[in-house]
């Protein structure tokens, strides 16, 4: 079982908001995990946005619109990318990442379709 | 600012190797880890492996045990991969990244513009 897994598409209207979920595997505990969120485009490099972990461990990347936020789900064992107020330029492959057992551990990604 | 900048796309033929470079400026050189991620052509990111510019340490991950090796130049801030025995499977876009933490506080995570790496006969 991989150590993040990631939905492969997800679909949004513009406007509305989009939940992206970073899945960790049963046997480790979100709680302890910082996760990382990045949005790549067609011919880039992945761009950083934001860092959680809690509401007290938490970065925001330079130039990053609030409508971009990072929350948890301990139920799900999962990390969440909140984008609210979808636009069209927010059509991407978001990844999330982890560091884990001294590496770093990226889930599959998620191509967002703003529609 | 933090920049990072790597050398130019190559074109090797199976069984070469490759060399890339990731020169750094805008910060403290051996403050932060290096890390080498790839990118094969419409898949996702893979890991490849950490250096540690202060000390010289280095971690990979498993599937590149063997012909991988990561460098530094101090001298110079600049991080160096090379990858070994090459095969068409290791066509990839091969970045380099900082790690965000250094004496355990955490910040941005910056990223290269990327080295297109073709590997054909």
């Amino acid at each position: 079982q991989a150590v993040l897994t990631q939905p492969s598409s997800l679909s949004a209207s513009p406007g509305a908001s989009a939940s992206l979920t970073c899945t960790l595997r049963s046997d480790i505990n979100v709680g302890t995990y910082r996760i990382y969120w990045y949005q790549q485009k067609p011919g880039s490099p992945p761009q950083y946005l934001l860092r959680y972990k809690s509401d007290s461990d938490n970065h925001q990347g330079s130039g990053v619109p609030s409508r971009f936020s990072g929350s948890k789900a301990a139920s799900a064992n999962a990390g969440i990318l909140l984008i609210s107020g979808l636009q069209s330029e927010d059509e991407a492959d978001y990844y999330c990442m982890v560091w884990h057992s001294s590496t770093w551990v990226f889930g599959g990604g998620t191509k967002l379709t703003v529609l | 600012q933090v920049q990072l900048v790597q050398s130019g796309a190559e074109v090797k033929k199976p069984g070469a190797s490759v060399k890339v470079s990731c020169k750094t400026s805008g910060y403290s050189f051996t403050g932060y880890y290096i890390h080498w991620i790839r990118q094969a052509p419409g898949q996702g990111l893979e890991w490849m492996g950490w250096i540690n510019p202060s000390s010289g340490g280095t971690n990979f991950a498993q599937q590149f045990q063997g012909r991988f090796t990561m460098t530094i130049d101090t001298s110079i801030s600049t991080a160096y991969m090379e990858l070994t025995r090459l095969i068409s499977d290791d066509t990839a876009v091969y970045y380099c990244a900082r790690d965000p933490c250094s004496n355990n506080r955490c910040y941005e995570i910056y990223w290269g513009q990327g080295t297109l790496v073709t590997v054909s006969s």
